[in-house]
């Protein structure tokens, strides 16, 4: 059975404090992707990876970095937390660098991520 | 630029009649569509998905999807709704402009309250 799974389901940290989410897939898919989930706003992406130490932006980047040093492993870092990254952080894979487009995606159970 | 839109917000319906759940797009080119589910604390669960061919997709749990070109439209329907199905749920669409990675643009989400 496919698998993504994300470090903590719940997390809480100060302004100011460096954050790290993890997620690991075992499916040995090529694309990773981190998004927020916000009330109203569906799903937006922060970053994407379509293979190791490759990354790019996705349509809200700002305030969050990425590193894929292994396959399956993506993490998503909050340099210096604030309280508008409060939020619902889900991780994704799928198949596919050159034909991604036709595959879904799995997802992780989500990080809630409350920064006081 | 690329969009997806869900017009409802919530959509309520009793159970055992049919549901419908809409969902319009705007593309640049040949659209690949996406539902996904998304119950209480959970990730997302892909359902369905267009990519050529059949204009009627049918996915997990009962559910299918029509796909319309000329009215751009994948609305997704079941016959008899069950109180189970009762979810957040997301239409998608694969971004044109990221190769074929497989970066999705996400709608905002409907809610599908099934009563008994």
């Amino acid at each position: 059975d496919v698998k993504v799974t994300q470090s903590s389901r719940y997390l809480v940290k100060r302004t100011g404090e460096k954050v790290f989410l993890e997620c690991v897939q075992d499916m040995d898919h090529e694309n990773m992707f981190w998004y927020r989930q916000d009330p109203g706003l569906g799903l937006r992406l922060i970053y994407f990876s379509y293979d190791v130490k490759m990354k790019e932006k996705g349509d809200i980047p700002e305030g969050y970095s990425v590193s894929r040093e292994k396959k399956e492993r993506f993490s998503l870092i909050l340099e210096s937390a604030s309280t508008n990254q409060t939020s619902m952080y889900l991780c994704a894979s799928s198949l596919g660098r050159w034909t991604g487009a036709k595959y879904e995606q799995f997802f992780g159970p989500g990080t809630r991520l409350t920064v006081l | 630029a690329q969009s997806v839109a869900q017009p409802e917000d919530q959509v309520n319906v009793a159970e055992g009649n049919p549901l419908t759940v809409k969902c319009t797009y705007s593309v640049s080119g040949n659209p690949y569509l996406f539902w996904y589910v998304q119950y209480p604390n959970r990730g997302l669960q892909f359902l369905l998905k267009y990519i050529t061919g059949d204009n009627l997709v049918k996915g997990s749990y009962g559910f299918e999807a029509e796909f319309n070109k000329s009215q751009t439209s994948f609305h997704l329907k079941k016959p008899s709704a069950l109180v189970s199905d009762s979810a957040l749920y997301f239409c998608a669409v694969r971004s044109y402009g990221s190769g074929n990675t497989g970066k999705l643009i996400f709608g905002q989400g409907t809610t599908l309250q099934v009563k008994p």
